[in-house]
């Protein structure tokens, strides 16, 4: 079993729509959560953390289920700009990160 | 704030030559990463330094990568002798606090 997995996709989705992800991760130690988000050809970026009580920045929403072990980001009102591949990323140890391979996004008009 | 720096943006080279990167993390960043992104995947971790120590590097291939953090500053990566199975965009990556990681615009490399 991998360390962290996501379904790769793609999710294709008109705008407006409301869309989520999982990612499971195998280590019950691990630490801390993160969403990031990579758009084509270019670095990643940080999305959020995922807070054991979830967390909510504007029209994003990430949960963790800690007993389930896996984490979910909730996309609501999808914009065209959403377009990119999210990844999962769990640490572990002295905060040593594994990324997910990513879920990738299309939002269409 | 000036990002993460990382040269060279491209290289192509042959199997079995040597190639190098660096990178520039942002200033006061302690921990610094480097990554093996292949199309269609999600970025390896190859290295975590804190500082000028090794963290984990338990996925790099040490037979032929090697990396190093002189003075806690900059780092250099370097495949020696590359292979095809190597091309890929390698991501430097440096944090303060353990948490948000900032990513440089990566090195695209192409074995031929």
């Amino acid at each position: 079993r991998k360390e962290v997995e996501q379904d790769p996709g793609p999710f294709n989705v008109p705008e407006g729509a409301t869309v989520a992800f999982n990612c499971t991760y195998s280590n019950s130690a691990s630490q801390s959560f993160f969403w990031y988000r990579q758009d084509c050809r270019k670095e990643p970026k940080l999305l959020m953390s995922v807070y054991s009580s979830g967390n909510e920045d504007g029209r994003f929403t990430a949960q963790l289920n800690r007993a389930s072990q896996y984490i979910s980001l909730l996309i609501r009102d999808s914009k065209l700009s959403d377009s990119a591949t999210y990844l999962c990323v769990v640490t572990r140890g002295s905060y040593i990160p594994t990324f997910g391979r990513g879920t990738s996004l299309i939002v269409h008009p | 704030e000036a990002g993460v720096a990382q040269s060279p943006r491209y290289k192509i080279i042959e199997k079995r030559q040597s190639v190098a990167f660096w990178c520039n993390p942002i200033s006061g960043h302690a921990t610094l990463y480097w990554y093996q992104q292949i199309l269609g995947q999600g970025p390896k971790l190859l290295i975590q330094f804190q500082n000028n120590g090794v963290v984990d590097d338990s996925q790099l291939p040490k037979d032929r990568f090697s990396a190093e953090r002189l003075k806690g500053v900059d780092s250099t990566l370097k495949i020696q002798p590359a292979k095809l199975e190597d091309s890929a965009v390698y991501l430097c990556a440096s944090s303060s606090n353990r948490n948000e990681q900032f990513f440089g615009p990566g090195t695209r490399l192409t074995v031929l």
